[in-house]
């Protein structure tokens, strides 16, 4: 079985400070997907990652794929109150079915104004 | 946008009732799925479904089951709930298979199930 490992569980700030989460696993995943979900929402898709090192950026988000595909960073600059909410992050598998996606238990994040 | 909807989104039942959650997306998606996520808890896939009349199980082991009688409808039945089966149930669709370069998996809002 695939775990991925989330931290922090949960995180709150101040409007305006930058801040990380993580998504880390032992194992080997060919993409990785970060979503976030609003309380009472589905999960709404951020962004997928394929390439190992690959860094891609969505206005003040910037998510990171780690060299070996087993890891993963979201980084939110200037945070602002409409970010609050939880922060998963979902593997597919590198082998196998792909449609069994693994998700972690997602970081809450809550920006105080 | 995402089209894909799911009715109720909450419902108190009683011990042994049979229920049936809905969802339909009209997208034209081949692909679709169930989750099941508790309070704090990840996203377990617990049905998935290629197409039409295709349907598997998903890693967490549900009594619930499935049917894809049509490409836009993918519901979910319980037999006879019990308080165990109290949970928020999602409903997703995509085009490809997941993980895909490009691919978006689109989840519904969600039914909160809870049975008393």
């Amino acid at each position: 079985t695939q775990l991925l490992e989330q931290s922090p569980q949960f995180l709150s700030i101040q409007e305006g400070e930058n801040l990380t989460v993580y998504c880390n696993s032992s194992s080997v995943f060919s993409s990785l997907q970060w979503y976030r979900q609003e309380p009472g929402e589905g999960p709404v898709l951020l962004v997928t990652v394929v390439t190992g090192g690959e860094v891609k950026k969505l206005k003040r988000l910037t998510f990171q794929f780690g060299d070996a595909r087993k890891d993963s960073s979201l980084h939110i600059t200037a945070a602002q109150p409409g970010d609050t909410g939880l922060y998963l992050c979902a593997g597919a598998p590198s082998g196998g079915s792909n449609y069994k996606l693994t998700f972690g238990k997602g970081t809450l994040l809550t920006v105080n104004p | 946008e995402a089209d894909i909807y799911q009715t109720p989104r909450y419902l108190v039942i009683g011990t042994g009732k049979k229920i049936t959650l809905e969802c339909s997306q009209t997208m034209g998606h081949d692909k679709m799925y169930w989750y099941q996520q508790d309070p704090g808890m990840e996203l377990h896939l617990i049905h998935y479904s290629y197409g039409v009349n295709s349907t598997e199980k998903g890693d967490l082991s549900s009594e619930s089951t499935v049917s894809r009688i049509r490409t836009e409808h993918f519901p979910l039945t319980l037999e006879s709930a019990r308080p165990s089966h109290t949970s928020q149930y999602l409903c997703a669709s995509s085009e490809w298979t997941v993980g895909a370069s490009g691919n978006t998996i689109y989840f519904g809002e969600g039914s909160w199930l809870t049975v008393v």
